[in-house]
């Protein structure tokens, strides 16, 4: 089985300073890992992903992504926030069985807020 | 990358009656899903589309309620059957990559977004 939660429902940041949206996962195989933005009334776009290559992950849009085994965490961190980060984040996580039984298990989301 | 279309964007229909989505994609594709993404809350898989093949259902989901269609391999249809003001949600499409080995990353579509009167 495997679940993912995410510790905080809202983030408030203000403008130029570190993102940190925290992810912890429980998966009964090598998992891979993923962040989700879903910007309002648009689609969810892949910022990043984990997949047992090197654990600091670089996304788009200056985002980056640590896997730490020993701590079942994939926080997501950018250094300097956006106005344009404003959204909901998705930690996602996907056992590593056959192709075909493999899903994904969303967390709950963290909504994002940038403050000018 | 595959690029998802969805019809309708958005709809409001009334208790009862039944909406019929469609997912179109630009690349032929193994495996489609289908998600609902209830105000305020997470992505559930309603159910795995396969071509050629019934849908299989999460738990909670059922064929009845849900029927889909799988005619070939870059479309799909999901109906949402008698519809109550519960079935208000955001209902997103989604396919996973048919390349690189044991990731495939799967895109969504832009959802279409759902509300019972």
């Amino acid at each position: 089985a495997q679940s993912v939660t995410q510790l905080d429902s809202h983030v408030s940041v203000s403008e130029g300073t570190p993102v940190l949206l925290r992810c912890n996962y429980s998966s009964s195989y090598s998992p891979s890992l993923f962040w989700y933005v879903q910007h309002p009334n648009k689609g969810l776009q892949l910022l990043l992903k984990y997949t047992s290559a090197a654990t600091l992950v670089k996304g788009i849009n200056g985002f980056e992504a640590e896997f730490k085994k020993s701590e079942t965490s994939f926080h997501l961190t950018k250094p300097s926030a956006h106005m344009s980060d404003a959204a909901e984040y998705f930690c996602v996580v996907s056992d590593q069985g056959s192709g075909s039984a493999r899903q994904l298990t969303f967390g709950s989301g963290t909504q994002l807020t940038v403050l000018p | 990358s595959a690029v998802i279309s969805q019809k309708p964007s958005r709809d409001i229909c009334q208790r009862g009656t039944s909406l019929t989505i469609q997912c179109q994609v630009d690349s032929q594709v193994t495996m489609m899903f289908w998600y609902r993404q209830q105000p305020g809350q997470s992505l559930t898989l309603i159910a795995t589309a396969n071509q050629g093949s019934e849908a299989t259902y999460e738990s909670g989901f059922v064929i009845d309620k849900f029927p889909i269609s799988r005619p070939n391999l870059t479309f799909s249809t999901l109906t949402v059957s008698n519809m109550s003001p519960e079935d208000s949600s955001i209902y997103l499409c989604s396919v996973r990559a048919t390349s690189g080995g044991i990731y495939n990353e799967q895109f969504f579509g832009p959802g279409t977004r759902l509300t019972v009167l």
